[in-house]
């Protein structure tokens, strides 16, 4: 069974500039969540999608980022304009459904911003 | 606020002895506690889980004892192994939500 795929695997931008991030989850997961683990910290929780709905965005900052996934599958997550604390590891999991269920986790996108 | 603290940021042990990793957590909202381990260049991959309702899990090497009064968590691995080196994040989930809260994690060294 295929993972989480994610790309790409590394990116480099200068403040004020956009960059998009893609997911695609396990075949068959309902649930799909992104984090953001900086340096020397957990990951937490940007945004989470049952389907194509939106469960939890709480913590999104919603003024510069965004997150769809429109067909219920893949989902992509922009930053539009990059700023020098959104230097990070952007992690996509799935899961088969919500609650305790398992996260599975792809290999995330270390995003650098100078 | 960090509701969910890893208090080591690292660990050694000997290669066949006991790893105990600790976690403490503040919100007693909290009714499920997961353990995922995590190497270099690698997304957390999941370890083993407790509920509230347990006080001790067990996988192979792997146990995790939960105690609530205390709102304490450890995980024990026996005997510890080289492959075993990696990040350990403890991580919980509010008896309302879905979402991982974690903690920053315990770099766990296992020397030959």
């Amino acid at each position: 069974e295929a993972g989480v795929a994610q790309s790409p695997r590394y990116k480099i931008i200068e403040k004020r500039q956009s960059v998009a991030f893609w997911c695609n989850p396990i075949s068959g997961h309902a649930t799909l969540y992104w984090y953001q683990q900086i340096l020397g910290q957990g990951p937490k929780l940007l945004i989470q999608f049952q389907n194509n709905g939106v469960v939890d965005d709480s913590q999104l900052p919603k003024d510069r980022f965004s997150a769809e996934r429109l067909k219920g599958v893949d989902s992509t997550l922009k930053i539009q304009p990059a700023k020098l604390e959104d230097s990070a590891v952007y992690l996509c999991a799935s899961s088969p459904g919500l609650g305790t269920d398992t996260q599975y986790f792809g290999p995330g996108t270390r995003l650098t911003v100078l | 606020d960090q509701q969910v603290k890893q208090n080591s940021p690292s660990l050694s042990v000997q290669e066949g002895r006991i790893s105990i990793l600790n976690c403490d957590y503040t919100n007693s909202m909290f009714d499920y506690f997961l353990w995922y381990k995590k190497y270099p260049a690698e997304g957390p991959t999941f370890l083993i889980s407790i509920s509230s309702i347990k006080d001790k899990n067990e996988d192979g090497r792997f146990t995790v004892f939960l105690n609530k009064s205390a709102k304490h968590l450890s995980l024990h691995i026996v005997p510890s192994q080289p492959g075993d080196s990696a990040v350990y994040f403890c991580a919980a989930i509010h008896n309302s939500g879905y979402a991982l809260n974690f903690g920053k994690g315990t770099s766990l060294l296992v020397t030959p």
